[in-house]
């Protein structure tokens, strides 16, 4: 019944290693993003993908690599891990423009250590 | 200056009150505007989303535009503790695919 499902909800791993947070849809929508969300509360677009293509790729290292397979997925792979990078990442989803707003998942806490 | 301006609170309001809430921004091209309720350690949930200027009612809350000023602002009616989250205003400019987020405020409804 989830309409934008993450998975893991946490994620605790040390420096230097390389992990993978999954997202996956099933509101129909053909626009998906990546949202990077630091601890001051701050909303920050990383990727957005319009029916496999990507749209959007703000000024993100290129250790994070985003992935769709077709429109209903999106993952974001992260290498090197850095402590930076701890933050919590929301997938999102919404038609083409995201007029009517996006969908959020529930977010994946990434804690690297 | 940032794009979005949002004072982060807290806000502490006793139950029943009107609240309201803001948001500036800087770019002029900016024509679709949002609100977002977070709550802790969720993901935000879209609570109203209006086009260009104007007003929009929803219930106990009401969205208001003013492009003149670059000025949105959320108002919650009869405030009610399950009403304390924190609130974020989205904006984008028409074909960028890009919701630029304010920090959000912090809204805190005592019983």
């Amino acid at each position: 019944d989830t309409a934008v499902s993450q998975t893991p909800k946490y994620l605790v791993t040390q420096m230097g290693n390389d992990k993978s947070i999954k997202c996956e849809q099933n509101l129909g929508h053909d626009t998906m993003y990546w949202y990077k969300q630091d601890s001051k509360k701050f909303l920050k677009i990383m990727f957005s993908y319009n029916n496999k293509e990507l749209i959007i790729n703000e000024t993100v290292p290129n250790r994070f690599s985003p992935k769709s397979p077709d429109k209903a997925h999106l993952n974001l792979h992260i290498n090197s891990l850095e402590l930076g990078d701890s933050a919590v990442y929301f997938c999102a989803s919404s038609n083409r423009q995201g007029n009517y707003g996006y969908t959020f998942g529930s977010g994946t806490r990434l804690t690297v250590v | 200056q940032k794009e979005v301006e949002q004072d982060p609170g807290p806000l502490s309001v006793p139950e029943g009150a009107i609240v309201s809430l803001n948001c500036t921004y800087s770019n002029s091209a900016f024509q679709y505007f949002m609100w977002y309720r977070q709550y802790s350690r969720k993901g935000p949930e879209l609570l109203m989303y209006t086009y260009s200027s104007g007003n929009k009612e929803d219930g106990r809350f009401t969205a208001q535009v003013d492009k003149s000023s670059k000025y949105i602002s959320l108002f919650i009616r009869d405030s009610q503790p399950s009403d304390s989250a924190t609130y974020l205003c989205a904006m984008s400019a028409s074909g960028t695919y890009k919701y630029i987020f304010g920090t959000g405020t912090r809204l805190k409804v005592l019983a």
